[in-house]
């Protein structure tokens, strides 16, 4: 067990649709990521907050987007979704990367659109 | 774009040979790499990283090596054991001093071990 929770485990909603996922970090890690993993890209990072704010950008979408909370909690929402959104999600945590550390990941949010 | 590959898809070892799992990267600024293992139905796990100063790195059963002149990465499991049956990612993060963890990784290589 990694200690960053992930949920839904599994999501089917249909093109056209909004979904938003979660993640909770682990207890005391400030850095949160996204990360999509599908057959064809493979793992793909997204985006990247600390303590709040949004502190890197990848490959995401802007039909997508997320968040942190004060609790540092961060939620991924997913906009007008396609076919091609169907992946697996994953939320990662970290401490400050400055002072080194690994990047523990959940065990991911299984999206399927119909 | 510059983005980190596997060699091979798939490897097949009897249980108790040494594996040995390779990556090629493309981008000469990363100075940070790492190994993660994905058995099915869960989130990647790291194993073990190694930093661009260095060549080698050893940990329990693994061996990480680091080839900067051809640009080449290995994984090498030691004794290797039915536990170890999964996929192998690895990662490459071009940002290392920037505070962030954007890693770039591989396809992936599925290990299979042989009872």
């Amino acid at each position: 067990d990694s200690g960053v929770t992930q949920t839904p485990k599994h999501l089917i909603t249909a093109t056209g649709q909004r979904v938003t996922l979660r993640c909770s970090p682990r207890s005391g890690d400030l850095s949160v990521y996204w990360y999509q993993q599908s057959l064809d890209q493979g793992l793909q990072f997204l985006i990247q907050y600390y303590n709040g704010e949004e502190r890197a950008k990848g490959n995401i979408l802007e039909r997508f987007s997320a968040q942190q909370f004060p609790d540092l909690h961060s939620e991924l929402n997913l906009s007008s979704l396609e076919l091609g959104d169907s992946a697996l999600y994953f939320c990662a945590s970290s401490v400050d990367v400055r002072d080194g550390g690994e990047l523990f990941f959940g065990e991911g949010s299984r999206l399927t659109v119909l | 774009g510059e983005s980190v590959g596997l060699h091979l898809p798939t490897l097949s070892v009897q249980e108790g040979d040494n594996s040995i799992i390779n990556c090629a990267y493309s981008n000469s600024a990363s100075d940070y790499f790492i190994w993660y293992k994905q058995e099915s139905g869960k989130g990647p796990q790291f194993i073990i990283d190694i930093r661009s100063n260095m060549d080698k790195r050893q940990g329990q059963r693994v061996t990480v090596l680091l080839n900067k002149t051809v640009k080449h990465l290995s994984l090498q499991i030691a004794a290797t054991q039915p536990g170890d049956s999964a996929v192998y990612f690895c990662a490459e993060n071009p940002l290392s001093g920037a505070g962030s963890y954007q890693l770039t990784f591989g396809k992936g290589t599925k290990l299979s071990v042989i009872p």
